[in-house]
């Protein structure tokens, strides 16, 4: 089955400066490549994603990459904010079964103002 | 307001007492799952649900249940709970199996004794 692992698991930025969040998958029948931010006390909600045929997508200040050939996608957060403060996910989607989503183990990533 | 409801929140048991933990979407999801999340784990599928009376096994279902005789709602059973379920639960919904976006409830932390 699929395995998405996540680096780094803990990451702290000085505020405004950019963050960076990798994934790796091993399955390349994977074709979607969702981000969730989850905040204290919250489930994860998504915050930007990238479907296989497009190597990159941007929304505002976020963004995602990636590369289909050595099967990893990151997460790009520039200017970074306190509110950015929360665990960031990875995931990535097969399209077979019932398409589940396998997520990464997740980043913390804290804003040091 | 488009939302993903559990209940409770939180719920501190005993082993072998049984529970039921409540999910209801209002946004007419054909697709339901469950997931729970451990530390360094991130996420893991418990049981789904592609539709009314449709439901199947994820990746983690030893020690669950799950029904869906209604589109809204989609409970889950513990019928003997142990200490290791003791655990973050997350009810999630999206239109249909294909669809992108998944919605996320905001959590049930259970802790067995």
């Amino acid at each position: 089955g699929e395995n998405v692992e996540q680096h780094p698991s803990t990451l702290s930025v000085q505020e405004g400066d950019s963050a960076v969040i990798k994934c790796t998958y091993s399955d390349s029948a994977s074709n979607y490549f969702p981000w969730y931010k989850q905040e204290l006390g919250k489930g994860p909600q998504l915050i930007i994603d990238i479907r296989s045929n497009v190597g990159e997508k941007k929304d505002q200040r976020i963004a995602v990459t990636l590369n289909k050939t050595a099967k990893h996608f990151s997460l790009h957060i520039t200017e970074t904010q306190p509110e950015d403060s929360a665990v960031y996910f990875c995931a990535t989607r097969q399209p077979f079964g019932n398409e589940k989503l396998t997520f990464g183990t997740g980043t913390r990533l804290t804003i040091i103002p | 307001e488009a939302q993903v409801t559990q209940n409770p929140r939180y719920l501190i048991t005993v082993t072998g007492k049984k529970l039921t933990v409540t999910c209801s979407q209002n946004m007419n999801h054909e697709y339901m799952s469950w997931y729970r999340q451990d530390p360094g784990l991130g996420l893991r599928q418990i049981y789904y649900s592609m539709n009314v009376e449709v439901t199947d096994k994820g990746d983690v279902p030893e020690g669950y249940k799950v029904s869906r005789k209604e589109k809204r709602n989609f409970p889950l059973i513990l019928e003997s709970p142990s200490p290791n379920q003791t655990s973050l639960y997350f009810c999630a919904s999206r239109p249909g199996y294909s669809a992108d976006t998944q919605y996320f409830g905001p959590g049930t932390r259970l802790t067995v004794l």
